[in-house]
């Protein structure tokens, strides 16, 4: 199985912030990674898929990079909607993989 | 527009089965796949498996074939996934998600919560 490995596990940020949460895989998946938002309460949102591409009604302070093994999400500008765990995925190679989760709390 | 609307909560003692159905509407089903993805408390999110709606095709997570059966009924639009021989390990929060494969989960459904417990 592929591991995904996401770093870091938690982080505090402010109203305003821009923070950057990684993702790793064991082995290389080209750009077959996705990132999503869990809240609770909801269903997992797709924010970015293949690596880069924004969800159609996701803010644009999202964006996702990387290729490979080396994957970034970015948030600028964060909002209060946005405290919430986020997941990356990989859909190279079955079985399917997610990150352990980055949780984002307000400082 | 494309829903995904899954039945309700279920508590079962261990050992058993559990069938949780996931109705999709708003797009031809035989088009896309149904994938499952569950989340234990305090947990991370696990593919459980995909079925294609068009032919049948299964592909599982090997931690849990033998154990998984995932179906789909084209004359009602809905998609199943049972799990035998339930263990506590298997309470979660249980979401069906759909994909042409397994590309990238765009539409989910609402979630099932399935507690096992004696």
């Amino acid at each position: 199985d592929i591991q995904m490995t996401q770093s870091p596990s938690s982080l505090s940020a402010s109203v305003g912030d821009r923070i950057t949460i990684t993702c790793r895989a064991s082995q290389r998946i080209s750009s077959y990674l996705n990132w999503y938002q869990v809240t609770p309460g909801k269903a997992p949102k797709l924010l970015i898929y293949v690596a880069s591409s924004l969800q159609s009604g996701v803010p644009s302070r999202f964006s996702g990079s990387g290729s490979g093994t080396d994957f970034t999400l970015t948030i600028s500008n964060l909002q209060p909607e946005d405290f919430a765990t986020y997941y990356c995925q990989q859909s190279y190679d079955t079985p399917v993989t997610f990150g352990g989760g980055t949780k984002v709390d307000i400082k | 527009q494309v829903q995904l609307v899954q039945s309700g909560a279920e508590v079962k003692k261990p050992g058993a089965s559990v069938k949780v159905s996931c109705k999709a509407s708003g797009y031809t089903f035989t088009r896309y796949g149904i994938n499952w993805v569950r989340q234990a408390p305090g947990q991370g999110l696990e593919w459980m498996g995909w079925i294609s709606v068009y032919n049948g095709d299964t592909n599982y997570a090997p931690k849990l074939q033998g154990r998984v059966t995932m179906t789909a009924d084209t004359s009602t639009s809905t998609a199943y996934m049972e799990l035998r021989s339930l263990t506590s390990d298997d309470t979660a929060l249980y979401y069906c998600a759909r994909a042409r494969r397994v590309e990238y989960f765009q539409h989910w459904g609402q979630g099932t919560l399935v507690t096992v417990s004696s």
